[in-house]
């Protein structure tokens, strides 16, 4: 599956743990997005990430979130001391790399569904 | 600030007949336009795109218009199928690579 991957699928913490959400791009993409989707609500941007580089991160949360995209491995969304308003789907897209044909459209992960206790 | 707005959170149509969703977005340096497609419990399929110097796109049944000088983007879908029921999300991209969505509209066709 060439896919973007992403796990869990769904992810239950207790108020005060940490999550950690994870994404693996599309095969040949270094472009990787992540958003979030309350409930009843549209997707919201939280932040754009290149290898071992955060391109734009203003709609993440000043506090308890962080994102990082290492030269190896998935990209990690990290949310410390989780709260109930937390709970939402997570959603990571991919898309190509500068350089590469303009104008591709980003594809998506199922998300991981977020769950606090 | 939402600079993409889908300002109808629902629509029905009956099957066969044409479904017609809109977009409008704020920011005039939007150069690429696309829609995504999403059932309950999965990611958002992209569906179709449009380039800012084009006014249309077409691919099956699903045809995009964009007006650049209302900032006015539109999905057609027709014939509409019992299939097409899900939400559906407009998106923009800038020449940053960043891409603002809008709020979704619920689309549902009654067989």
């Amino acid at each position: 599956n060439a896919g973007v991957m992403q796990n869990p699928r769904h992810l239950v913490r207790r108020r005060g743990q940490e999550a950690r959400l994870r994404c693996s791009p599309m095969k040949g993409h270094s472009h990787v997005y992540w958003y979030r989707q309350l409930p009843e609500e549209g997707l919201k941007f939280m932040v754009y990430l290149q290898k071992e580089n955060i391109i734009d991160e203003s709609g993440m949360p000043k506090e308890r979130f962080s994102a990082e995209f290492p030269k190896e491995g998935p990209s990690i969304l990290r949310i410390q001391q989780v709260v109930r308003g937390d709970s939402a789907a997570y959603f990571c897209a991919s898309s190509p790399p500068s350089g590469a044909p303009s104008n591709q459209p980003q594809h998506f992960g199922d998300g991981t569904r977020l769950s606090i206790l | 600030d939402q600079q993409v707005k889908q300002n109808s959170p629902s629509l029905s149509v009956q099957e066969g007949r044409i479904s017609i969703l809109n977009c409008d977005y704020t920011n005039s340096m939007f150069d690429y336009f696309l829609w995504y497609k999403k059932y309950p419990a999965e990611g958002p399929t992209f569906l179709i795109s449009i380039s800012s110097i084009k006014d249309k796109n077409e691919d099956g049944r699903f045809t995009v218009f964009l007006n650049k000088s209302a900032k006015h983007l539109s999905l057609h879908i027709v014939p509409s199928q019992p299939g097409d029921s899900a939400v559906y999300f407009c998106a923009a991209k800038n020449t940053g690579n960043q891409f603002y969505f809008g709020t979704g509209t619920s689309l549902t066709v009654i067989p």
